[in-house]
């Protein structure tokens, strides 16, 4: 099974920052990377699919980067609703993995 | 807009089993693939099985492979999981999510509120 991690678990940002998290798969998966943003209490959303393409309806502050093994999600400005959880996951083999999540915490 | 709803999670001793259903409404069902995903309480997303929009074809992760069973009713727009043997390690949120077929079978566009299974004596 691909590996994914995520690192850090968690970061503590204030509002307005650009915030960057990144994801690192154990081998080469093109692409074939998502993001999704889980709040508590909440099913995990679809913010890229495949590395860089942008989900419908999702705020263009949000933008994915990446190929090979190392992947990255870019929030420019960070606004309060943004505070969640976010995971990574491979699509390029099965099963499809998830990275562990990092935590966006207020600062 | 597409809606999903599990729904059979519960209370169960190990060794038990349990039926999840997940109603499928707003969406045309047959063309997407459908999916379990289950997260521990505090925990990550881990995939546990998938199935093709007709049935045919079926995917499991490995440590439920043998006593997880996937399958779906066209009619109905429902999927279930069919789980048996269950294990203190199952204890979880199961959420159904569905990705159209077009695209491949794990972008997960829409997800479920989820039903938490609780394995347990």
């Amino acid at each position: 099974d691909i590996q994914m991690t995520q690192s850090p678990s968690s970061l503590s940002a204030s509002v307005g920052d650009r915030v960057t998290i990144p994801c690192r798969a154990s081998q080469y998966i093109s692409t074939y990377l998502n993001w999704y943003q889980q709040k508590p209490g909440q099913a995990p959303k679809v913010l890229i699919f495949t590395a860089s393409n942008l989900q419908s309806g999702v705020p263009s502050r949000f933008s994915g980067s990446g190929s090979g093994t190392d992947f990255a999600l870019t929030i420019s400005s960070l606004q309060p609703e943004d505070f969640a959880t976010y995971y990574c996951q491979q699509i390029y083999s099965t099963p499809p993995t998830f990275g562990q999540g990092t935590k966006v915490e207020i600062k | 807009e597409a809606q999903l709803v599990e729904s059979g999670g519960g209370l169960v001793q190990p060794g038990g089993s349990l039926r999840l259903s997940c109603a499928a409404s707003g969406l045309t069902f047959t063309t997407y693939a459908m999916n379990w995903v289950r997260q521990a309480p505090g925990k990550g997303l881990e995939w546990v099985s998938a199935l093709s929009g007709d049935g045919d074809s079926t995917y499991y992760a490995d440590s439920v492979k043998g006593r997880f069973t996937i399958s779906r009713d066209n009619s109905k727009n429902t999927l279930y999981l069919q789980m048996n043997n269950l294990r203190a390690e199952d204890s979880a949120l199961y959420y159904c999510a569905t990705s159209r077929e077009s695209t491949g079978y794990y972008n997960f566009d829409y997800w479920g509120q989820g039903t938490l299974v609780t394995v347990s004596s």
